[in-house]
């Protein structure tokens, strides 16, 4: 089965600095990778996924995530951070589990505090 | 939304009672999962169907089970809750590929 790591559960950046959040996960074939935002006391909202395409995603909100195969990576990216954006946000991977079925694996998570 | 709802949005039981929660869906799709959220631990998957009446176990399944009697409705049965099920549950749909997640709103349950 698949894993996924996030670097991190807690973050906190200014204002306007950049915002990176770490994901790394196995996988002895190319994945299916998302990132999600949960405000609180809110579901997940999709801010982006990668199937095989394009390394970078560009996903809403001003986010991208670039896909490195040879470091098992899938960070997500946002030039400068707004208010806004504190929420936590879940790294997850679509591992195929046979009879044509996949399941989705999260990351326990990383909570982002934007400090104004 | 994509049409999945969770019923109920919240419930407060008491241990050792038995609670199902409902996932519906108007989509048509064919694979269904249940995941519980808990601080510190991300979502995990408990059950998982991928037809009506095909089920399989996730990571976290003990203490849980689910049916799926048509492809609408997905349910979840806490068998006898205890109060380290005290949870946000959320329901998911996926059709073709592997890319398709759709998650529900959530139901929190809190077991006293």
């Amino acid at each position: 089965a698949q894993s996924v790591t996030q670097l991190g559960s807690h973050v906190s950046v200014s204002e306007g600095a950049l915002v990176l959040l770490r994901c790394n996960y196995s996988s002895s074939v190319p994945p299916y990778l998302f990132w999600y935002v949960q405000y609180p006391n809110q579901g997940l909202q999709l801010l982006l996924k990668y199937t095989s395409a394009a390394t970078l995603v560009k996903g809403i909100n001003g986010f991208e995530a670039e896909f490195k195969k040879s470091e098992t990576s899938f960070h997500l990216t946002k030039p400068s951070a707004h208010m806004s954006d504190a929420a936590e946000y879940f790294c997850a991977v679509s591992d195929y589990s046979g009879a044509g079925s996949y399941q989705l694996t999260f990351g326990k998570g990383t909570k982002l505090s934007v400090i104004p | 939304d994509a049409g999945i709802t969770q019923s109920p949005r919240h419930k407060v039981t008491e241990t050792g009672t038995p609670v199902t929660l409902r996932c519906h869906q108007t989509e048509n799709h064919r694979y269904m999962y249940w995941y519980r959220q808990d601080p510190g631990h991300g979502l995990r998957l408990i059950h998982y169907s991928y037809g009506v009446k095909d089920t399989d176990k996730g990571e976290v399944s003990d203490g849980y089970s689910v049916s799926r009697s048509k492809t609408e409705d997905f349910l979840l049965t806490l068998e006898s809750a205890t109060s380290s099920q005290t949870s946000v549950y959320f329901c998911a749909i996926r059709g073709v590929g592997a890319d398709g997640y759709t998650f529900g709103s959530g139901t929190r349950l809190t077991v006293v």
